[in-house]
């Protein structure tokens, strides 16, 4: 089945950018999204891109998505500390596989003053 | 918009009851959606209904978990003889019918745990 990868940790000082990794398996991912969760919370959607995109900005937020690699990654410029959370990438295969998003283990950033 | 809400926000339960959570979808969403959450991990699709059918079952959701949406509107999701495995957090996200159907807005959760 569909397999989503995330590296584990990331520090970055404030005012740096962050960049969030994640690869995924299957090619015929539809949507690829970002999803912010900070601690005892649910899911923050923070933004998505479509699979026939290579890039998204939506303020401080980049995506950019290489489909040939399967490598999905998300940008955020000038970190704040409220920044602070964990980051979830996930795919959605379509209507025909249920609407489900498939999610990676997520990403926990800490931002240092 | 009041955003999706579910019910009771935790749950400490001994192993062997019964437990139902409940989640209010965002009103005229249509598709309503079941996680689970284990600590440390990414959530992991349970079931899908779109208005009152259920059209996806993950093979996680074992014979002792029941959802129904009877009115195509709010959900339940019930556990039965709860085992320590079943900890975890349970989220519930929904997603419109018509504009942006792809966008499933999450609820806070119900934290589940088994003692």
């Amino acid at each position: 089945g569909e397999d989503v990868e995330q590296s584990l940790f990331l520090s970055v000082r404030e005012g740096d950018s962050s960049v969030i990794n994640c690869t995924y398996t299957d090619s015929s991912s539809t949507y690829l999204y970002w999803y912010k969760q900070e601690p005892g919370a649910g899911l923050q959607l923070l933004t998505y891109i479509f699979s026939n995109m290579d890039m998204k900005q939506d303020q401080r937020l980049t995506v950019l998505l290489n489909k040939k690699d399967k490598h999905l990654s998300l940008r955020i410029a000038d970190t704040q500390t409220g920044d602070s959370a964990i980051y979830f990438c996930a795919d959605h295969l379509g209507e025909a596989a249920g609407n489900k998003l498939t999610f990676g283990g997520g990403t926990r950033v800490l931002v240092k003053p | 918009d009041t955003g999706v809400s579910q019910n009771p926000r935790h749950k400490i339960t001994k192993r062997g009851q019964n437990v139902t959570f409940r989640c209010d979808p965002i009103s005229e969403h249509n598709r309503l959606y079941w996680y689970r959450q284990t600590l440390g991990q990414g959530p992991e699709f349970l079931t899908y209904f779109q208005n009152e059918a259920q059209l996806e079952k993950s093979r996680l959701l074992s014979d002792r978990f029941s959802a129904e949406r009877p009115k195509g509107s709010f959900s339940t999701l019930e556990i039965q003889r709860t085992e320590q495995g079943d900890s975890a957090m349970y989220l519930c996200a929904s997603s419109p019918r018509t504009g942006k159907p792809y966008e499933q807005y999450f609820g806070p959760g119900t934290r589940l745990t088994v003692t």
